[in-house]
């Protein structure tokens, strides 16, 4: 059974960056997709970007200019950076595998339990 | 690329059906069968519950069911049960090789 573990702090200060880690166990990060989502207090989901385990990037274009998403396939981890933070950026963030599957099998089937971050000074 | 636009609110007694609308463009939900469900009880991760707009993952009760419309994509509920009782978003793949979420749906079971 594949497990994602969010990991990183808790808290960040305004205009800093924050960082990060999505430790993958119970199967290999090679040859799938993997994603950031983030959940702000009271409100929807929002996709942050995913990295294939190539290294090839997309993100979200309202966050492309501050985010960047790297992978490690040697520790079976992805990554996730945030650059300068604002009140906006407190939320729920989810690491997620995608599968995807031609023509139309494209979903997230394995999640972490998400990790809060607060940014505040 | 904004969200895909479900309705805040649905509620239905037990044994009741619901459904729970997801409308987008012909960039995402209409352009492709690549539209997922997913169940969020409060304070726990999302859970999959429908994808390629109809198919259910194992473990999931045939009493949920997804279909598709043009740009607009459909969950169904039937035999309404307090377990039930979740948020539910929707999500599709975009022409832009992007994910855009539904901007969740709030299940009350009364």
């Amino acid at each position: 059974q594949v497990q994602l573990q969010e990991s990183g702090p808790g808290l960040v200060k305004p205009s800093e960056t924050l960082s990060l880690t999505c430790s993958v166990s119970g199967g290999s990060i090679s040859g799938y997709y993997w994603s950031w989502i983030r959940q702000a207090p009271g409100e929807g989901l929002e996709w942050i970007g995913y990295i294939y385990y190539s290294g090839s990037t997309n993100y979200n274009p309202s966050l492309k200019s501050r985010v960047t998403i790297s992978v490690d396939t040697s520790k079976n981890q992805f990554s996730l950076k945030l650059s300068s933070v604002t009140a906006a950026d407190t939320a729920v963030y989810y690491c997620a595998r995608e599968r995807r599957v031609e023509p139309g099998k494209y979903y997230f089937d394995y999640w972490g339990q998400g990790t809060p971050v607060t940014v505040s000074s | 690329q904004s969200a895909l636009t479900q309705p805040p609110s649905v509620s239905g007694s037990p044994g009741q059906s619901v459904t729970i609308s997801c409308t987008g463009t012909s960039s995402d939900v209409g352009s492709y069968n690549r539209v997922s469900w997913y169940q969020q009880p409060p304070g726990t991760a999302p859970k999959l519950m429908i994808y390629e707009v109809s198919n259910r993952p194992s473990g999931v009760p045939d009493r949920f069911s997804g279909s598709k419309s043009g740009n607009t994509a459909s969950l169904t509920i039937s035999g309404l049960q307090a377990g039930d009782e979740a948020d539910y978003y929707c999500s599709s793949y975009t022409s832009s090789s992007t994910w855009v979420f539904g901007g969740g749906t709030k299940l009350t079971v009364l």
